[in-house]
């Protein structure tokens, strides 16, 4: 089936340098995408989505990309914090109602 | 804000129990949704609920079923636990399209 991943399970980046998660996708019928947050004992927490009419969203701090020529979806995160140490997950919409994962990209941060 | 809750952060039980994991939103969802998350597997929908007494099978359903007596709970039934379903699991509601709202998971685990 078809599904979505990504290209790296772990990042280690520095205390106020941008983090770039990418995620490659297969289903091109999705109509969004959307990244999830997970710290350490809890539940993912939404951060932002982008429909497939789109290529470029942005938030606070956060910006997704979505590249649909080569099926590639990336959350950057700009002036990376401590409190952003969690793991990332990408996210497409399968139907109405389900949402298929990605694995997770660990993000690390370094002081 | 939104709140799902689980009933238990940390369950231990012996394989052949009957187990039953609970899970309740506050914001009057109509799809709730039942996820195991596993290491390097990311999360895995086992079942999902559009409505009261409404079920349908996610990917991975064999060996779990589910309840939906009342809008706001969704219970998770393990009817003979075995050891391979030691994992984390974790319940998500859905208000509006594609966002999903988390708990913050049960460990369980099956000896």
């Amino acid at each position: 089936g078809e599904s979505v991943g990504l290209h790296l399970p772990t990042l280690s980046v520095q205390e106020g340098d941008n983090s770039i998660i990418n995620c490659a996708y297969s289903n091109s019928a999705s109509d969004y995408f959307i990244w999830y947050k997970q710290e350490s004992g809890k539940g993912p927490q939404f951060i932002i989505d982008i429909r497939s009419n789109m290529d470029k969203r942005q938030g606070q701090r956060v910006t997704v990309l979505l590249n649909k020529t080569v099926k590639h979806l990336s959350l950057q995160i700009a002036a990376t914090q401590p409190g952003d140490s969690a793991v990332y997950f990408c996210a497409e919409n399968e139907g109405a109602q389900k949402l298929v994962f990605g694995q997770g990209t660990r993000l690390t941060i370094n002081p | 804000d939104v709140k799902v809750t689980q009933s238990s952060r940390y369950l231990v039980k012996r394989t052949g129990e009957k187990v039953f994991l609970e899970c309740v939103q506050d914001m009057d969802h109509e799809n709730m949704f039942w996820y195991r998350q596993d290491p390097g597997l990311g999360l895995r929908l086992i079942y999902f609920s559009y409505d009261v007494k409404m079920k349908e099978k996610g990917d991975i359903p064999e060996g779990y079923s589910v309840s939906r007596e009342k809008k706001e709970r969704f219970s998770l039934i393990l009817e003979s636990a075995s050891t391979n379903q030691t994992s984390m699991y974790l319940c998500a509601s859905m208000g509006r399209p594609h966002e999903q709202y988390f708990g913050p998971g049960t460990r369980l685990t099956v000896t």
